[in-house]
């Protein structure tokens, strides 16, 4: 099992819709979470970190659930600008702190 | 600030040839690392360094090499190149432990080795 799973897409959303991406972990020694953005072709760029009380960003929600070991990203509104590969990554503190990326979830937003 | 910078941008190698990938910042961070993604899949940690003079292995060290003689700069080296390490490379950045601060990403050197 990966340690860190998600669907990989796409997602083909129209303009203003809602959508929903989940992530799977496998340790449960994970303490901390985050959401990347990654454009095409170019480096991942943090969007939010991700809080067991869950946090909010603009349009973007995210929700940690750590008796199942999942986190979720919501983003509502969508705009094209939202186009590119979501990474969910999370942090295990007895490895070392390394950061553990997923391979992520792609979104398309179209017109 | 420059952030992260990295050259070269693109790289094509023959089977058996050397190159060093250089990564510099200019935030005054401590930590650097560095990365490969392949095609659908995930970052994977090839080095890392906590500080000038300390580096550490991640976890696909095999065939690569770092140093860290300067805060700023932590250049990757491939000794013997193979079709196997034709990947995208992004080195990064942060202020002090992974997981409590952002990592800040190099835009990227594309590898290909033929």
């Amino acid at each position: 099992r990966k340690e860190v799973e998600q669907d990989p897409g796409p997602f083909n959303v129209p303009e203003g819709a809602t959508v929903a991406f989940n992530c799977t972990y496998s340790n449960s020694a994970s303490q901390s979470f985050f959401w990347y953005r990654q454009d095409c072709r170019k480096e991942p760029k943090l969007l939010m970190s991700v809080y067991s009380s869950g946090n909010e960003d603009g349009r973007f929600t995210a929700q940690l659930n750590r008796a199942s070991q999942y986190i979720s990203l919501l983003i509502r509104d969508s705009k094209l600008s939202d186009s590119a590969t979501y990474l969910c990554v999370v942090r295990v503190k007895s490895s070392g702190d390394k950061l553990t990326f997923g391979t992520g979830t792609r979104l398309a937003v179209r017109p | 600030n420059a952030g992260v910078t990295q050259t070269p941008k693109f790289r094509i190698l023959k089977i058996g040839q050397s190159m060093t990938l250089q990564c510099t910042q200019d935030m005054n961070h401590n930590y650097m690392y560095w990365y490969r993604q392949d095609p659908g899949m995930g970052l994977k940690l090839i080095y890392y360094s906590v500080g000038a003079g300390i580096t550490d292995k991640g976890e696909v060290p095999n065939g690569y090499n770092v140093s860290r003689s300067t805060t700023e700069d932590f250049p990757l080296r491939l000794e013997l190149a193979a079709p196997s390490q034709t990947s995208v490379y992004f080195c990064a950045s942060s202020p002090r432990i992974a997981g409590d601060n952002e990592q800040f990403f190099g835009p990227g050197t594309r590898l290909t080795v033929l």
